[in-house]
Order: C-alpha cells, then structure tokens, then sequence
C-alpha cells in the first residue's frame, strides 16, 4: 500500500460527459502528480501540483483541468469526453518538488462508451 | 526534453536465470533515474533510483541498476528471476530542477517456470 487513494476505481460513462477523479496523497507528501495511461500513448504526464500551485504541466488537453486544495488532496476534470480518453489514471505524490520517488495510487480506469 | 528508451518490448526469461531489462535516456544535465514496476491492475511500486554517488544502485526485492554516463544507460538487473518477478518494469528519468518524470513504455518481463 503506497498509502495514495484515488477514487473512483472504475468509472464508466457516455461521450459528451464529465468526470472527477479524486486523489488523496500519502500523509505529508506536498506534490501531486496526474498520468495518464493508455495502451497506445504508455505513461503520459499530464500536471504536477506542489502545496496548492501548479508547478509543470504535460500533455494535459484543454478539456481535462485538474487542482490542489488546501487540504492538499487533488481532482482531476476531464468534461466533453470522448472515447480516446479512455485509460487508466494516476495520481502519485512525493514529499517535494525535486529528487525524490514517486508513489503512485492504483489508478481510476475510465471507460468511455 | 528528456526521453526514456526501453528497446524490448517483451523479456522472457527462465526462472532461476539472470534478468536484464534495459534503458537509455535523454536528458540535458544531470540525470535522475527511477524504475518501477507494475502488477496487473495495480499502479505502478517504486523499486530504485539513481541520483549521485555509486553507479550500481541497490533496490527492493533483489533488484539492482547500474548507471552507465558514457553510454546513457540505465539497465535494471536481478541476479536470479522469480516467477513471482513477472511483470510490467518501467524506466523514467527526471533532468535536474525539471519536476517531470518521463517515462519509458514499459518491458513486459515474463519469468518461466
């Protein structure tokens, strides 16, 4: 257990939709992250955040956004789905912005119908 | 940009045997290299890194990682397999003062019993 829960697990929805997948960082970690994985596209870095405040942004489409509250716990948005949004979504967190490891959640796989 | 290569798609390997999986980088400046691994339908366990200091790196569960500058290798390495050992192994690589992780696509290791 790396101690980061993401919610939902799985999430089945309609194209045109919109989703909120939740992360809650391992207790004391500032820095969230946001992957996306696909079977075609691998591992995909999509936005970090660090103690509330975007901190690098990747290949993050205009329809997904994503933020840090103040309780440090993160959501990704993802509106206007289509079907090639469907993947497995991570979030991981590391205690600060810089050398250290990442722990990852076990992901929230989104299908798209 | 920082980039990871991992030639191989698949790494088949009878138990017992050594276990080699392989990983060039891209990076200006100092690297920082991580692998990890992934489980079905689990995310993705931090196994080591190397920051600075000794070339061979020791990690979790036996496996160890040896820095290569002059060659740009990262190559993940566990003297005897497990089945148990089976699974997706991904190399990332951060550039020093960059807050992204890039990863590789990943090398499917199947471990024979």
């Amino acid at each position: 257990d790396s101690g980061v829960t993401q919610t939902p697990k799985h999430l089945i929805t309609a194209t045109g939709q919109r989703v909120t997948l939740r992360c809650s960082p391992r207790s004391g970690d500032l820095s969230v992250y946001w992957y996306q994985q696909s079977l075609d596209q691998g591992l995909q870095f999509l936005i970090q955040y660090y103690n509330g405040e975007e901190r690098a942004k990747g290949n993050i489409l205009e329809r997904f956004s994503a933020q840090q509250f103040p309780d440090l716990h993160s959501e990704l948005n993802l509106s206007s789905l289509e079907l090639g949004d469907s993947a497995l979504y991570f979030c991981a967190s590391s205690v600060a912005s810089g050398t250290g490891e990442l722990f990852f959640g076990e992901g929230s796989r989104l299908t798209v119908l | 940009a920082q980039s990871v290569a991992q030639p191989e798609d698949q790494v088949n390997v009878a138990e017992g045997n050594p276990l080699t999986v392989k990983c060039t980088y891209s990076v200006s400046g100092n690297p920082y290299l991580f692998w990890y691994v992934q489980y079905p339908n689990r995310g993705l366990q931090f196994l080591l890194k190397y920051i600075t200091g000794d070339n061979l790196v020791k990690g979790s569960y036996g496996f160890e990682a040896e820095f290569n500058k002059s060659q740009t290798s990262f190559h993940l390495k566990k003297p005897s397999a497990l089945v148990s050992d089976s699974a997706l192994y991904f190399c990332a690589v951060r550039a020093y003062g960059n807050n992204r992780l890039a990863f590789g696509k990943g090398n499917q290791v199947v471990v024979i019993p």
